[in-house]
């Protein structure tokens, strides 16, 4: 596609379930990039990949927390036993190649609720 | 985790207004990004800097990498309604352990005057 497409859009879940969230990057681009979001916060890194290795896992908030990128495409982010402190929106962007004049573009994110 | 002191926190604009919004950080970054996030939707590139003293425009808005590689500004000139949003910076450093990572502002949130 055109842009970072992320799914679902939004995501309604009970404590203590499994969530799977789903980026889909730009077509050619080989570095793909996790953030959360929290109400009136700005982006907090969580981890990134370079093909379908993650070199810098480092802002993942647990071990709860785990992402995968399988054929250097999408990649897709688990959160175990959610908590109610999982709510937020989480983005994901990719760039072409990771390198500092490289931009990265978001898609619209996935809107998370733990009731 | 590690942010950027973005100010203002949030501000009204009047149609035809000037907007001026800045981050600063007590480390050096390589690179400054200012993007532009608007309801249900991820951030929007809006102007990259590389390089010390660089200023860049992008029609309305001008941004600048400050020369102590610190800080940043965007301006916007001749605000209009579609200017309303959220707008963060993002810094990131070419070594360290943080290096390549974006690091973000917490927003100014531009709303218009009522």
């Amino acid at each position: 596609g055109a842009g970072v497409s992320q799914s679902p859009s939004n995501k309604v879940t009970e404590k203590g379930k499994d969530v799977e969230l789903r980026c889909d990057p730009i077509s050619g681009h080989t570095a793909l990039y996790w953030y959360r979001q929290s109400l009136g916060q700005g982006l907090e890194f969580l981890i990134y990949f370079q093909g379908n290795s993650a070199p810098d896992k480092s802002g993942l908030p647990s071990d709860r927390f785990s992402a995968e990128r399988t054929g250097g495409s999408v990649s897709t982010l688990t959160i175990q036993r959610t908590q109610q402190e999982d709510s937020a929106v989480y983005l994901c962007a990719s760039s072409l190649v990771r390198g500092m004049n490289q931009p990265q573009h978001f898609g619209d994110g996935t809107r998370l609720s733990i009731l | 985790g590690q942010q950027l002191n973005q100010s203002p926190q949030s501000m009204f604009i009047q149609e035809g207004e000037d907007v001026s919004m800045n981050c600063t950080s007590s480390s050096i970054f390589n690179t400054w990004l200012w993007y532009k996030q608007d309801p249900g939707e991820g951030p929007v590139l809006l102007i990259a800097l590389y390089k010390a003293g660089e200023l860049t425009s992008n029609g309305r808005l001008t941004a600048q990498f400050g020369i102590t590689r610190k800080d940043s500004f965007l301006n916007i000139s001749a605000s209009i309604p579609s200017d309303v949003g959220i707008y963060f910076c993002a810094g990131q450093r070419k070594y360290g352990g943080s290096q390549g990572n974006l690091i973000f502002g917490k927003g100014t949130k531009l709303s218009v005057k009522p």
